[in-house]
């Protein structure tokens, strides 16, 4: 299987464009996340889902939006970029999310904002 | 409050020579302990965890690391560096915050294994 996949790879944007960010596991994974990484900050939480049809909010969600119509798939919306959101964005799935599941991670896209 | 600490920015390390990367961590109830690989331009890559059990806990490519509960440390460790093993490698808590729960990442090490 593909483990997590991540579209796109790169992307440059303007101030204000917006766009979706794709992920998508083939592990039946119920949980899945998206991370931001900064350099110095290590990788923050800015939402998750437990279950299709279930998302919640981490703890950078502002700027973000989500949704989980299936299983497989998890995208990440921009609703109007800011130069605050350039960064290194990684999506994860796991099993089921508790604290002693491994979390497996996709390759990542790479966003700047201008 | 829950963290990790991985006190060098970077590590160099001899072809052949043992390696350690160091990890200390804080954390309110058990410690989940995970460590993660990254390379150039890609994601990161589950290496080991800890749960309960043994203390030495070893995972893929050759990699173990120690949980010492005495010193809140998770070191991770190689007998035997590869050049290959040069990377950014990441040591993560997970616990819970609020209503999810929440991988606090150290802020990475870089390796460079010199042949």
């Amino acid at each position: 299987n593909a483990g997590v996949t991540q579209t796109p790879k790169f992307q440059v944007l303007k101030t204000g464009q917006s766009m979706t960010l794709q992920c998508a596991q083939d592990m039946n994974h119920e949980y899945m996340s998206w991370y931001r990484q900064d350099p110095g900050m290590g990788l923050r939480l800015i939402h998750y889902s437990v279950g299709a049809g279930i998302t919640d909010q981490g703890e950078v969600p502002n700027g973000y939006n989500v949704s989980r119509s299936t299983t497989e798939d998890f995208p990440l919306r921009l609703l109007s970029a800011a130069p605050s959101q350039t960064s290194v964005y990684f999506c994860a799935s796991s099993y089921r999310g508790t604290l002693t599941d491994t979390q497996y991670f996709g390759p990542g896209t790479r966003l700047t904002v201008l | 409050a829950q963290s990790v600490a991985q006190p060098e920015d970077q590590v160099n390390v001899a072809e052949g020579n043992p390696l350690t990367v160091k990890c200390t961590y804080s954390v309110s109830g058990n410690p989940y302990l995970f460590w993660y690989v990254q390379y150039p331009n890609r994601g990161l890559q589950f290496l080991l965890k800890y749960i309960t059990g043994d203390n030495l806990v070893k995972g893929s490519y050759g990699f173990e690391a120690e949980f010492n509960k005495s010193q809140t440390s998770f070191h991770l460790k190689k007998p035997s560096a590869l050049v290959s093993d040069s990377a950014l490698y990441f040591c993560a808590v997970r616990d819970l915050r609020g209503n999810f729960n929440k991988f606090y990442f150290g802020s990475g090490t870089k390796l460079n294994v010199k042949p």
